[in-house]
C-alpha cells in the first residue's frame, strides 16, 4: 500500500505571495492532518480534514486554510506569506475511525520564504 | 494549557539502554504516541499508550502512568541508527485526531 504523498517536496516563495500544498492520504484513509514544523516551535497542528469537512483547527491565523475533496486528497494554502511561514509542513494520515491508533506522516513540504 | 515536556537532548552509548521521559497534563488526556524522526525525514510511529502499563515492541518499550501525567520509551540494546529525534505527543478528548506534541528528545548514540 502506498504511504501518504506530499506534493512539491520544496518549495521557495517571496513574502507576499501565496502557496498551495498538496497531500494524498493512504488508500482508505478519510482523515488528514496538517502540521507546521518548525526548530523553534517544534510540530505545531493546523488543522484536520475528515470526509471533506474540517473537524478541528489550530491556533494559526486565517491566512492559513485547508480543504480537503471527495477522493480524501487534501490542500492547504497560505496567503501573504511572511518569512516566519518558513517550515517544514507535513500532512498525516488515519483512517479516520473513532479510536485511532496511529497517524501515517508523509515526507513533508520544505517551504522557503525570502 | 496543555504543554508536552521532555529533554531536549540525550547521549548514551552504543549497546546501551537509554530511558527518555515525557510529561503533559493529565485534564482531558485521551492517548499517547511516541514517534522517532531522523533529520530530514517524516516522523515514523513507535508506540501508542492509553492505559497504565508498559508496551513493549521488540528493542523499544513504552511506559504510560495516567495518574502522574508521565510516560517514558525506553530503547534497549541501542544502535548508531536510533540517533534520531523522539517525539511525544499527546490527543486530547474533543480533539479528534489532533496531536500536541513536544519539542523532541535529540538522540546521539556515541560509540
Amino acid at each position: 500500500k502506498a504511504g501518504v504523498t506530499q506534493t512539491p517536496r520544496y518549495l521557495i516563495k517571496t513574502r507576499g505571495q501565496q502557496v498551495t500544498l498538496s497531500c494524498s492520504p493512504i488508500s482508505g484513509h478519510r482523515s488528514v492532518s496538517w502540521y507546521q514544523q518548525t526548530p523553534g516551535q517544534g510540530l505545531q497542528f493546523l488543522f484536520e480534514y475528515f470526509s471533506e469537512t474540517q473537524r478541528n483547527k489550530g491556533n494559526f491565523p486565517g491566512r492559513f486554510s485547508g480543504r480537503q475533496f471527495s477522493n480524501s486528497r487534501s490542500e492547504m494554502n497560505v496567503s501573504t506569506l511572511e518569512l516566519g511561514d518558513s517550515a517544514l509542513y507535513l500532512c498525516a494520515s488515519s483512517p479516520g475511525q473513532l479510536e485511532p491508533h496511529e497517524q501515517y506522516f508523509g515526507p513533508g513540504t520544505r517551504l522557503t520564504v525570502t | 494549557g496543555q504543554n508536552i515536556d521532555q529533554p531536549t537532548e540525550m547521549t548514551a552509548t552504543e549497546g546501551a539502554i537509554v530511558q527518555i521521559n515525557c510529561t503533559y497534563q493529565t485534564s482531558g488526556f485521551n492517548g499517547l504516541f511516541w514517534y522517532q524522526q531522523h533529520a530530514g525525514e517524516a516522523p515514523t510511529f513507535l508506540s501508542y499508550n492509553v492505559l497504565d502499563g508498559l508496551e513493549e515492541k521488540g528493542r523499544f518499550s513504552s511506559f504510560l502512568s495516567r495518574s502522574k501525567g508521565y510516560s517514558y520509551l525506553l530503547l534497549k540494546e541501542l544502535q548508531m541508527k536510533d540517533s534520531a529525534s523522539y517525539l511525544c505527543a499527546v490527543r486530547f478528548t474533543g480533539g479528534g485526531n489532533k496531536l500536541t506534541f513536544g519539542t523532541g528528545t535529540q538522540l546521539k548514540v556515541e560509540l
